[in-house]
């Protein structure tokens, strides 16, 4: 089955840069998504990643993909305190249409 | 822009209560789904819907039905609301197999 794993807490310093992983355990996950929820809000899509790619850039985001041991990373650079929220990743075998598998969050505090 | 919108941000009832939770998007979306979310567990699947009239049941279905009567608006339905039930609910949408798209989410606490 599907199971997605995330730390609940994470603390950077603002300029610093943050990493958000994640662990999935179906390898037939073909899109891998992160989200960002800002506090009272809904989910917005950062980015995603297709699985046959090692690695994405989109400005100060990089998103790492090792297939092999399952693992998905978000890094953030020069972290600011705007992007205190939390971080969901999620998987889905078919495209982001049909069913999200979504790991349990990390909570990012950007310390001055 | 894709807009989804939810009736309530936040929403109090008492247990016994039917509560009904509204849904609408404005991109003529195929898929609509509703999650619940709590601190820890990330957030579930409770039902979704390929189309009109039609409803799927996601991780977490019971104690919940939808309905799907029009294109643009899914609906959630407690029968009989629970204090375990007290919650954050999603609703998102998607076209086909593209990007899921999030309302602001409505706060529900059961009393």
């Amino acid at each position: 089955g599907e199971d997605v794993e995330q730390s609940l807490f994470l603390s950077v310093r603002e300029g610093d840069s943050s990493v958000i992983n994640c662990t999935y355990t179906d390898s037939s996950s073909t899109y891998l998504y992160w989200y960002k929820q800002e506090p009272g809000a809904g989910l917005q899509l950062l980015t995603y990643i297709f699985s046959n790619m090692d690695m994405k850039q989109d400005q100060r985001l990089t998103v790492l993909l090792n297939k092999k041991d399952k693992h998905l990373s978000l890094r953030i650079a020069d972290t600011q305190t705007g992007d205190s929220a939390i971080y969901f990743c999620a998987e889905s075998i078919r495209g982001g249409g049909n069913k999200l598998t979504f790991g349990t969050g990390t909570q990012l505090k950007v310390e001055l | 822009d894709v807009k989804v919108t939810q009736s309530s941000r936040y929403l109090v009832k008492r247990t016994g209560e039917k509560v009904f939770l509204e849904c609408v998007q404005d991109m003529d979306h195929e898929n609509m789904f509703w999650y619940r979310q709590d601190p820890g567990l990330g957030l579930r699947l409770i039902y979704f819907s390929y189309d009109v009239k039609m409803k799927e049941k996601g991780d977490i279905p019971e104690g919940y039905s939808v309905s799907r009567e029009k294109k643009e608006r899914f609906s959630l339905i407690l029968e009989s609301a629970s204090t375990n039930q007290t919650s954050m609910y999603l609703c998102a949408s998607s076209f086909l197999t593209d990007t899921q798209y999030f309302g602001p989410g409505t706060r529900l606490t059961v009393l």
